[in-house]
């Protein structure tokens, strides 16, 4: 079964500093997405970042990155420039060759200013 | 992109009682998804919605206690049975679509569930 992974239940940065979110996942698929989504109070589920998991390449989308290493399973968060609208929960997410998206546990991410 | 509407965005209910929740897409999707999310805690997979077909519970989930519809391919609902306070969550909506394997999936706003 598959299985995701978040070490860090809360984590804090200061503001325009940057800050790295830690996910691993379990899987036996060699074909699958991952994504890492935001919750802010609204509870809306906010789609941050995906990455394709046969790219090699990071995904990026401006002041958020991930660094995807397959073989150890790794999918890790980066945001730079923090702001204070960063602050949320942070999920990581896999999604299944069956369109189910597993969730990790979260992160709760707080901004100082 | 798909936009998912949600009914209602919270409700107090009594326990013993049932709610049903309303799930309405802009767009015909293949699969529907209901997840819960208890206070403090990660979206968990309560059952997948296909139009046409029973939905497919996840391990710790049963019909009896959540009963899904998914009359066409823009619409579904769930029902929390003979709710308890343990019932107390954020439950919400999702779709996806085989047919484009790189979407993420969207949600709706969610509905606050409070059981009392």
């Amino acid at each position: 079964a598959q299985t995701v992974t978040q070490s860090q239940p809360e984590m804090s940065v200061q503001e325009a500093e940057t800050v790295t979110l830690s996910c691993t996942y379990d899987t036996s698929e060699s074909d699958y997405y991952l994504f890492w989504y935001k919750q802010p109070p609204s509870r809306q589920m906010i789609l941050v970042i995906r990455q394709e998991a046969y790219k090699q390449q990071n995904a990026t989308e401006n002041r958020f990155s991930v660094n995807f290493q397959k073989a150890a399973k790794s999918f890790s968060l980066k945001i730079s420039d923090s702001q204070l609208g960063d602050a949320a929960m942070y999920f990581c997410a896999y999604k299944t060759s069956y369109d189910k998206v597993i969730f990790g546990p979260g992160t709760s991410l707080s901004v100082i200013p | 992109s798909a936009v998912i509407s949600q009914k209602p965005s919270r409700d107090i209910c009594q326990r013993g009682t049932s709610l049903t929740i309303q799930c309405q897409v802009d767009s015909q999707v293949t699969m529907m998804f209901w997840y819960r999310q208890q206070p403090g805690q990660s979206l968990t997979l309560i059952a997948t919605a296909n139009q046409g077909s029973e939905a497919t519970y996840e391990s710790g989930f049963v019909i009896d206690k959540f009963p899904i519809s998914r009359p066409n391919l823009t619409f579904s609902t769930l029902t929390v049975s003979n709710m308890s306070p343990e019932d107390s969550s954020i439950y919400l909506c999702s779709v996806g679509s085989r047919a484009v394997l790189n979407t993420e999936a969207f949600f709706g706003q969610g509905t606050r569930l409070t059981v009392v």
